[in-house]
């Protein structure tokens, strides 16, 4: 069966400061892929990453980073010198080859001016 | 269009009364997905569709739910005799295929339905 934890309901931290976005995953697949997504107040989902289960290479995007660990099931997301405009729900996902998409009940970040 | 559009943005309706939600996918895009997302929950998944197969109805939570979509564009969800529970937003979202490599899914806007 697939999983997908954020244990991390809420999180509030001051701006410029970094946060980590806990997600961890269970799959019995060695073929899968990971998401994150992002939802602002207005509502509507950005798409910010895919990342296949057989690629543990960590991302950088900017300020955004993701650290991928196969070991732990974990694909933990990082916003660095946090912003006000980073304010949104944050949804982790997981995809198994032939499978629906199973997302986690998400993470509100609130950054604080 | 460049995204995934849904219609009516907004809808409010009377308990027992049916309501019909649009979404148009992107160009190409052969996989199409209904979610609810209740205020301040997570993605209830609904409904799956997959170019001409069955499509995977797994998540809808009643028969009063039911959604088409006519070859590989739009897509109506209706729901028949609403309740009051059925107040949500509800998410549409359309990707390339159905496997996972080309499974990235782009969500449109949502219709926000409340029911009275």
């Amino acid at each position: 069966a697939q999983k997908v934890t954020q244990a991390q309901t809420e999180i509030s931290v001051v701006e410029k400061e970094d946060v980590t976005l806990d997600c961890v995953y269970e799959t019995r697949d060695t073929t899968y892929y990971l998401f994150w997504y992002k939802q602002p107040p207005s509502g509507e989902l950005v798409f910010l990453i895919r990342r296949n289960s057989f690629d543990e290479q960590n991302e950088i995007s900017g300020r955004y980073s993701w650290n991928f660990q196969k070991s732990t099931s974990s694909f933990n997301f990082t916003i660095t010198a946090s912003q006000v405009v980073d304010s949104a729900v944050y949804f982790c996902a997981l995809k198994n080859r032939d499978d629906k998409i199973i997302f986690g009940k998400g993470t509100r970040l609130h950054i604080l001016p | 269009g460049a995204g995934v559009s849904q219609s009516p943005s907004n809808k409010v309706t009377e308990k027992g009364k049916d309501v019909e939600l649009r979404c148009d996918p992107i160009s190409g895009h052969t996989a199409l997905y209904w979610y609810r997302q209740r205020l301040g929950q997570g993605l209830e998944f609904l409904i799956y569709f997959q170019g001409n197969s069955a499509p995977d109805k797994s998540g809808l939570p009643s028969d009063r739910f039911s959604a088409e979509r006519t070859g590989e564009s739009v897509s109506t969800l209706t729901i028949q005799r609403t309740q009051q529970e059925d107040s949500a937003v509800y998410l549409c979202a359309s990707s390339l295929g159905w496997t996972a490599r080309l499974g990235t899914q782009y969500f449109g806007p949502g219709t926000r339905l409340l029911v009275l």
